[in-house]
């Protein structure tokens, strides 16, 4: 089955950047997303599509995806920004989505 | 604005059948363009996809949970439902319906809801 795989944590000092990577075969051709998920809610989309931010999205935010590799860039990362993060794909050819692991976020 | 409530039995036995239905406010469940899904997270885990369905019937499913999931959709009711059959203590999960959107993510979502299996 496919598989994604994100690093399961990440740190960053508030004002500084952070990126977590999404890895999976041929990812870039299989529209990535990402959702942030704060304790005991729901998630919410921040990524879709690679690279767009949905309105309300803090244009920090920002999303790429090339070969095997979907990147989530946080820029000036807020105290508020940290949360579980997921990435996920959609395959074309199955329809079937799969979702990454996760990687939680501290910003210290 | 859509949203989506699920609701059913918050505790289930083991071996028995998880019923939950995701009732579609504010928009039509036969719009076209969307998949109606059902996601799981585990206490303390990740996200897990389970499956959609389309309006019209159509139904995809994890491969890992197709054996023993079923979704179906009541257009009249505006609603959509899952079933998970033959229960055990690791399908304990908060289970969440979800709007999959023709760019492939999911744009809305339920509040979800705490399933326990227990006896």
């Amino acid at each position: 089955s496919y598989e994604l795989t994100q690093p399961p944590s990440v740190s960053v000092s508030p004002g500084h950047t952070a990126s977590i990577t999404c890895s999976g075969d041929a990812l870039g051709d299989k529209y990535a997303s990402w959702y942030q998920q704060k304790p005991g809610r729901s998630p919410v989309v921040v990524i879709y599509q690679q690279s767009k931010r949905p309105s309300g999205i803090p244009e920090r935010f920002s999303g790429s995806n090339s070969g095997n590799t979907a990147t989530l860039t946080i820029t000036g990362t807020q105290a508020i920004d940290e949360a579980d993060y997921y990435c996920q794909a959609w395959d074309s050819s199955t329809l079937h989505v799969e979702f990454g692991g996760g990687t939680k976020l501290t910003v210290l | 604005q859509v949203q989506l409530q699920e609701s059913g039995p918050g505790l289930v036995k083991p071996s028995q059948t998880l019923s939950l239905t995701c009732t579609v406010s504010g928009g039509s469940i036969s719009s076209g363009a969307y998949y109606w899904s059902w996601i799981r997270q585990r206490p303390g885990k990740g996200l897990e996809w389970i499956g959609y369905i389309y309006y019209s019937g159509s139904t995809y499913y994890n491969p890992s949970l197709k054996s023993r999931s079923t979704i179906s959709v009541d257009t009249s009711k505006n609603q959509f439902s899952l079933k998970l059959s033959s229960v055990t203590a690791a399908d304990t999960a908060v289970y969440y319906c979800a709007r999959f959107a023709s760019n492939w993510y999911f744009d809305i979502w339920g509040r979800g809801t705490l399933v326990t299996v227990s006896s």
